[in-house]
């Protein structure tokens, strides 16, 4: 089966803390993952996918195959962090992403 | 704006009703989405169209769902006998070529029914 899994449905940090986001999958063979954000009255918009290897805002994830997981990491949390965050995993047929139910991260001063 | 539109923003309908939701994609965009989101979920995906063809309707929930896409630009989803389990924000995404690498995705049509 294909799942995404975030375990937290809300995040709450100090600005300048550090931030760990965790999303966990399942999914046979190589996966494709994202990682998706929506800022307050914002529209959903991709943050960063794993096979560009890029740091957006700071923010990095890596892959673990062998934990199966796509933790998303910043190393200093801003208050303009504050959004929704999504999980989101490329199906098998190469048709559509399959989101997590997303964590709220809350960045307090 | 440049971003995809979706029409109307909010429909508020009594059960049993038809329901039409319109997505303008970007422009040149041939690859287009229908997402479902229910309060405290996730986006789940219904339907993918690549030009004027539903390349994936796996994700539609049942026969009263449909969407249409005629000249491969703006598509429209369209529900039948719409029931109170259908209220939810239905979101539109765009993207340049085939395969959802970067979605981008409208504003959404939040759908009530009574």
């Amino acid at each position: 089966a294909q799942r995404v899994t975030q375990p937290e449905k809300l995040l709450s940090v100090f600005k300048g803390a550090p931030v760990e986001l965790k999303c966990n999958y399942s999914y046979s063979g190589s996966p494709e993952l994202f990682w998706y954000v929506q800022y307050s009255r914002q529209r959903l918009q991709l943050l960063l996918r794993h096979i560009s290897r890029e740091s957006i805002k700071g923010f990095t994830a890596d892959l673990n195959k062998g934990e199966t997981s796509f933790h998303l990491k910043k190393p200093f949390a801003q208050e303009e962090d504050s959004a929704m965050y999504y999980c989101a995993l490329l199906n098998q047929a190469g048709t559509a992403l399959i989101f997590g139910k997303g964590t709220t991260l809350s960045v307090s001063s | 704006g440049a971003g995809v539109s979706q029409t109307p923003s909010n429909k508020v309908t009594e059960k049993g009703k038809y329901v039409e939701l319109r997505c303008d994609p970007i422009s040149g965009h041939t690859a287009l989405y229908w997402y479902r989101q229910s309060l405290g979920q996730g986006p789940e995906f219904l339907i993918y169209f690549q030009g004027t063809g539903a390349a994936d309707d796996s994700g539609l929930p049942n026969d009263r769902f449909f969407a249409v896409r005629p000249e491969g630009s703006v598509s429209t989803l369209k529900i039948q006998r719409t029931e109170r389990g259908d209220s939810a924000m239905y979101l539109c995404a765009s993207s340049p070529s085939g395969g959802p690498g970067e979605l981008f995705f409208g504003e959404g049509s939040r759908l009530t029914v009574l």
